[in-house]
């Protein structure tokens, strides 16, 4: 158990609708991370917060938002979904503001737009 | 444009042998590199590390070679077990800033046969 908690485990829902994942990171950790996971892809980044600000963003559509809120638990939406948008949401903290080696992943959410 | 590239997507190994996952990068300011090993319907999990200071870095069963010249690292599991059966990711890091955030390759996944 990582300690970064992301819920809901699974998710399914249509082209068109807008879904919300949350992220509880480890505790004492400031930062989280986005990355989201397709079929024979690798991790790719979209958006970190640290303590509340946006710090960096990677390949996040516009689409796409998130915000990180004071009790530093982070959310993700996701609207106008499309079927390529389905995928792996994972979900990473860091104590620091770089995720050196103990940046540490939650579980996923899988994400199916039908 | 791929800046980590992990080239095999699969690798199978017996039991009691070496593995060997390799990783090439592009960008020559990556300056921190990892390994993760992902287990399926779980996050993926920091394994090892290395600084661009160093061309080696061991722990237990587990050494990264890094060479900066070829832009090439290399993780080798000996003796590999069932148990390491898994799918590794390589990642690199830039220093500072809103740079700082990992950069991953596809991953390969291992199987090591008993």
């Amino acid at each position: 158990d990582s300690g970064v908690t992301q819920t809901p485990k699974h998710l399914i829902t249509a082209t068109g609708q807008r879904v919300t994942l949350r992220c509880s990171p480890r505790s004492g950790d400031l930062s989280v991370y986005w990355y989201q996971q397709s079929l024979d892809q690798g991790l790719q980044f979209l958006i970190q917060y640290y303590n509340g600000e946006e710090r960096a963003k990677g390949n996040i559509l516009e689409r796409f938002s998130a915000q990180q809120f004071p009790d530093l638990h982070s959310e993700l939406n996701l609207s106008s979904l499309e079927l390529g948008d389905s995928a792996l949401y994972f979900c990473a903290s860091s104590v620091g503001a770089h995720p050196t080696p103990e940046a540490f992943f939650g579980q996923g959410t899988r994400l199916t737009v039908v | 444009d791929q800046q980590v590239k992990q080239n095999s997507p699969s690798l199978s190994v017996q039991e009691g042998r070496i593995s060997i996952l390799n990783c090439d990068y592009t960008n020559s300011m990556f300056d921190y590199f990892l390994w993760y090993k992902k287990y399926p319907a779980e996050g993926p999990t920091f394994l090892i590390s290395i600084s661009s200071i160093k061309d080696k870095n061991e722990d237990g069963r587990f050494t990264v070679f890094l060479n900066k010249s070829a832009k090439h690292l290399s993780l080798h599991i000996v003796p590999s077990q069932p148990g390491d059966s898994a799918v590794y990711f390589c990642a690199a890091a830039r220093p500072g800033g809103s740079q700082g955030n990992l950069i991953f390759g596809k991953g390969t996944k291992l199987s090591v046969k008993p």
